[in-house]
């Protein structure tokens, strides 16, 4: 079971806003940054959200991200089909010295 | 561009040995630019989600590995050739999965991974 949790899944129709979330502790969300990694069907994942909300270049601005104590968010605007994938977050964790992913969540696009 | 090249599918029985690589191209010029960013390996089983297993810096081939995969796994690094590797000394059927490595930066306590590698599938059977 992961530490960092997130819902197993997630959807929403064309056009649509969507929220991840991803709830962690004090000794990893809770004191380093968060990042958001997408995973299209067998493909290698992607980072798309670093530094809790930063985009790297290429990244739609459609892709949001927020982190407020111990936990944070993933939001998609104006959902695209392309959009369809499972989503991870990921975090440092100071106490087991290791990096924490999310559990994922499959996002569908209805 | 920053590339990371793995080594293709292997199939294995278990109890054999395995050496899988990542070689890193587009930011290698000079074997110190390879040195400064660590290198780590992500575990992927079949249809399940992601598991950090451990880091290596370049430079000084300083190693660290997750709880979960200390004394399963090595992960080593030959900086003359930009590559790291991931070896087993005798796969379990468990260790089936695909294996991915990532560039990390220049902080190992990071989970910032800026740049993938395809992946490359190991399957073990009995």
């Amino acid at each position: 079971q992961s530490v960092l949790t997130q819902p197993p899944s997630a959807s929403g129709t064309p056009g649509q806003r969507v929220s991840i979330s991803c709830s962690g502790s004090p000794s990893n969300i809770g004191s380093n940054v968060l990042n958001w990694y997408q995973q299209l069907p067998g493909a290698a994942p992607k980072l798309v959200i670093y530094n809790n909300n930063q985009r790297p270049s290429g990244v739609p601005d459609r892709f949001s991200g927020s982190k407020s104590g111990t936990s944070g968010s993933l939001a998609i605007s104006g959902l695209q089909s392309e959009d369809e994938a499972d989503y991870y977050c990921a975090a440092w964790d100071d106490s087991l010295d290791e990096v924490l992913f999310g559990g994922g969540t499959k996002l569908t696009v209805l | 561009d920053v590339q990371l090249v793995q080594s293709g599918a292997e199939v294995k029985k278990a109890g054999e040995s395995l050496k899988i690589s990542c070689k890193a191209s587009g930011y290698t010029l000079g074997t110190n630019t390879f040195a400064r960013y660590w290198i780590g390996w992500v575990r992927q089983m079949p249809g399940k989600g992601l598991e950090w297993m451990g880091v290596i810096y370049p430079g000084d081939s300083e190693t660290r590995y997750s709880p979960s995969f200390q004394g399963q796994v090595t992960i080593s690094v030959l900086k003359s050739i930009s590559t790291a590797y991931l070896q087993w000394s005798s796969l379990k059927v468990s260790d089936t999965a695909m294996y991915f490595c990532v560039r990390v930066g220049l902080n190992r306590k990071s989970s910032y991974f800026d740049y993938w590698g395809h992946g490359t599938l190991v399957t073990v059977s009995s």
